[in-house]
């Protein structure tokens, strides 16, 4: 079965350091995600992406992160300039499609990579 | 973001028994989904439901969309020891987010 692929696992980085964590989504799915999980916490959307451009993001998606399809299958999350509060799991998703219209239309589930464990120190 | 609470928070129960857990906000959702997650792994998808008031199985796992909109159950019949994780709930809005509830652990004791 297709499955959403994220490397590296693990990525230790100093404080101030920009880290990229990189995903390849299933082929041929349309919309792809970016979500956090600090340590014993629930899982937070940062940022939602269509058609090469952001659709969606949260207030934690601040100008400390980026987003990019740099090629026909790796999506990546940048994060400039890490803080400690930074370090947390990084689980990227994706979507087949859209369905329905109007006020009832909704996405595809979503299905996750194994994560990127980002520890700030 | 959208408050989902699940409960309860985390179970304890021996194998072989049912389990009942729920996710309920404030908000209506267009899509429930459901999701277990083992210790560094990333979730997985158990169930989704789409219209309200659907009641839709997996195996040993029952789910169902409340009829308004703003709930979903799941119930787990005659557990085994590899239930053991945490199951979170995320449900859709209109756009292309889904948030996601505060978890359920999960215990089975042989």
């Amino acid at each position: 079965e297709p499955e959403v692929t994220q490397t590296p696992s693990h990525q230790v980085t100093q404080m101030g350091q920009e880290v990229i964590l990189r995903c390849v989504p299933i082929s041929n799915h349309l919309y792809f995600y970016w979500y956090r999980q600090i340590l014993g916490q629930k899982v937070e959307f940062l940022v939602s992406f269509y058609n090469n451009e952001i659709s969606e993001k949260s207030e934690i998606f601040d100008d400390q992160f980026s987003v990019e399809r740099p090629d026909g299958s790796n999506f990546t999350l940048k994060i400039r300039s890490t803080k400690l509060e930074d370090s947390a799991m990084y689980f990227c998703a994706s979507s087949e499609n859209r369905r329905g219209q109007g006020q009832m239309s909704y996405n595809s589930p979503l299905h996750f990579g194994n994560g990127t464990r980002l520890t700030v120190t | 973001g959208q408050q989902l609470n699940q409960s309860p928070q985390s179970m304890f129960i021996q194998e072989g028994e049912d389990v009942s857990m729920n996710c309920t906000s404030s908000s209506i959702f267009n899509t429930w989904l459901w999701y277990k997650q083992d210790p560094g792994e990333g979730p997985v998808l158990l169930i989704a439901l789409y219209k309200a008031g659907e009641l839709t199985s997996n195996g040993r796992l029952t789910a169902q969309f409340g009829i308004t909109r703003k709930d979903s159950f799941l119930n787990i019949s005659a557990s085994i020891p590899s239930d053991v994780g945490i199951y979170f709930c995320a449900g859709q809005l209109r756009g292309n987010q889904f948030y996601f509830g505060t978890g359920t652990s999960l215990t089975v004791i042989p």
